[in-house]
């Protein structure tokens, strides 16, 4: 199956710095990638839907100003949590869809662990 | 609205067979996905399921009833690293996916 990448794996950082998670397609052209934060012992929530070159659409209660996300090419999305608050330590995921492969596959990255200090 | 209700925790034997239980709600479907998730990992792909009936894949079957907005996960011959947390999720006429809370499951030896 396509191969998704997330880097870095984990990342601790101090509160009011900004951190930058990138999501790769290696193997295919991801015409849609998908941002995710699940926090310990609850579902995967959706935060954002990227296409690219066009702006992401984030879901009700996200934040577009403090988690930026661009999806410049086909094979990279990044999210930028900005001016990051402890509260915002969880686990993100991303998971990223091409035409080729069809609208119901959706292929997820090792996901990013961000510690907010 | 959009729901999708899973237990929360279930515990089985190693050897055994479990079925874990999805029912949903959702507008527009493009079918059923299961998801397996361990601790600390993103999660991976198990099925999917469009239309209803079964669809077996090793250990590992799922069914689907649209009319009743249900679908299971069965999974035979338990082994220890089953142990995981098991995640349905519904696609929308979005395409996008709908996630239940998942089912932790527990395989005792």
């Amino acid at each position: 199956g396509a191969v998704v990448s997330q880097h870095p794996s984990w990342v601790i950082c101090k509160s009011g710095t900004s951190v930058k998670i990138e999501c790769r397609s290696l193997d295919f052209q991801a015409t849609t990638m998908f941002w995710y934060r699940q926090f310990p012992k609850q579902s995967l929530m959706l935060m954002a839907t990227s296409n690219e070159g066009s702006k992401a659409t984030y879901e009700q209660g996200v934040e577009k100003d403090k988690f930026l996300i661009n999806h410049a090419s086909l094979t990279l999305s990044t999210l930028t949590v900005t001016s990051a608050h402890p509260e915002d330590s969880s686990f993100y995921i991303c998971s990223a869809r091409g035409e080729r492969e069809g609208l119901n596959e959706q292929y997820f990255g090792p996901g990013t662990r961000l510690t907010v200090t | 609205g959009q729901n999708i209700d899973q237990p929360t925790e279930m515990t089985a034997t190693e050897g055994a067979i479990v079925q874990i239980n999805c029912t949903y709600q959702t507008s527009g479907f493009n079918g059923l996905f299961w998801y397996q998730q361990h601790a600390g990992e993103a999660p991976t792909f198990l099925s999917y399921n469009v239309l209803d009936g079964l669809e077996e894949k090793g250990r590992f079957s799922s069914f689907l009833s649209r009319s009743k907005g249900y679908s299971y996960l069965l999974l035979k011959e338990l082994q220890m690293k089953d142990s995981a947390s098991y995640l349905c999720a519904t696609m929308d006429s979005n395409y996008q996916l709908i996630w239940g809370a998942g089912t932790k499951l527990i395989i005792k030896p």
